[in-house]
């Protein structure tokens, strides 16, 4: 069946440090691939998404390139704050219900 | 535009007791999700709701699982004879009518304590 795997946490890096999280799926469709983010004690949010092969998804300084060859979707951004230390989700959606799948999710912390 | 809401927010039972969770979807979403997640997991699919017609059911929905959405509007999940093992978050996100990939908005959750 579909599936997510992510890397595992935690990932702990300093502030204004380069951030990777390695995200890759198994579908039998075409899914469309997002990222969640989830802040302590607050819900899910979407990050970013992507619909098609080579697409970038982007906000708030963190990009994702939907790798079809290499089926992938690793999650990036430049320079961490303290702010983003949260746990982020990788999910995949495929046609049908549209329902998501998710990954195990990767606990980020920033230090100052 | 309120968000997607969850009622309670957190629940204690014993076990052995059943529980009502309630969703409300942001208004004029016609797909409903229901899902579950435990500790250091993702969410899990429960099931999924266009209107108020129940389309899918993960084998993770026992016989102690039941869904409704009346009316194609708020939804509600009971669990039967809760189980010590049905502690988790149970999260309540709906996404807009659409063709496609819409994103699904989630709300807070329920947290269910079993004792």
């Amino acid at each position: 069946g579909d599936s997510v795997t992510q890397m595992e946490g935690p990932v702990t890096l300093s502030e204004e440090a380069f951030l990777t999280i390695n995200c890759t799926y198994t579908a039998t469709g075409y899914p469309s691939l997002f990222w969640y983010v989830q802040y302590p004690g607050e819900g899910l949010q979407l990050l970013l998404k992507a619909t098609k092969a080579d697409d970038k998804g982007s906000n708030k300084g963190f990009e994702a390139t939907y790798r079809k060859e290499t089926t992938s979707f690793h999650l990036e951004k430049g320079s961490v704050q303290v702010s983003d230390s949260a746990v982020y989700f990788c999910a995949l959606s495929t046609s049908g219900t549209y329902k998501y799948i998710f990954g195990t999710g990767t606990r980020l912390k920033v230090l100052a | 535009d309120t968000g997607v809401s969850q009622n309670p927010r957190h629940k204690i039972t014993k076990r052995g007791q059943n529980v009502t969770f309630r969703c409300d979807p942001i208004s004029e979403h016609n797909r409903l999700y229901w899902y579950r997640q435990t500790l250091g997991q993702g969410p899990e699919f429960l099931t999924y709701f266009q209107n108020e017609a129940q389309l899918e059911k993960s084998r993770l929905l026992s016989d102690r699982f039941s869904a409704e959405r009346p009316k194609g509007s708020f939804s509600t999940l009971e669990i039967q004879r809760t189980e010590q093992g049905d502690s988790a978050m149970y999260l309540c996100a709906s996404s807009p009518p659409a063709g496609g990939f819409e994103t699904q908005y989630f709300g807070p959750g329920t947290r269910l304590l079993v004792l």
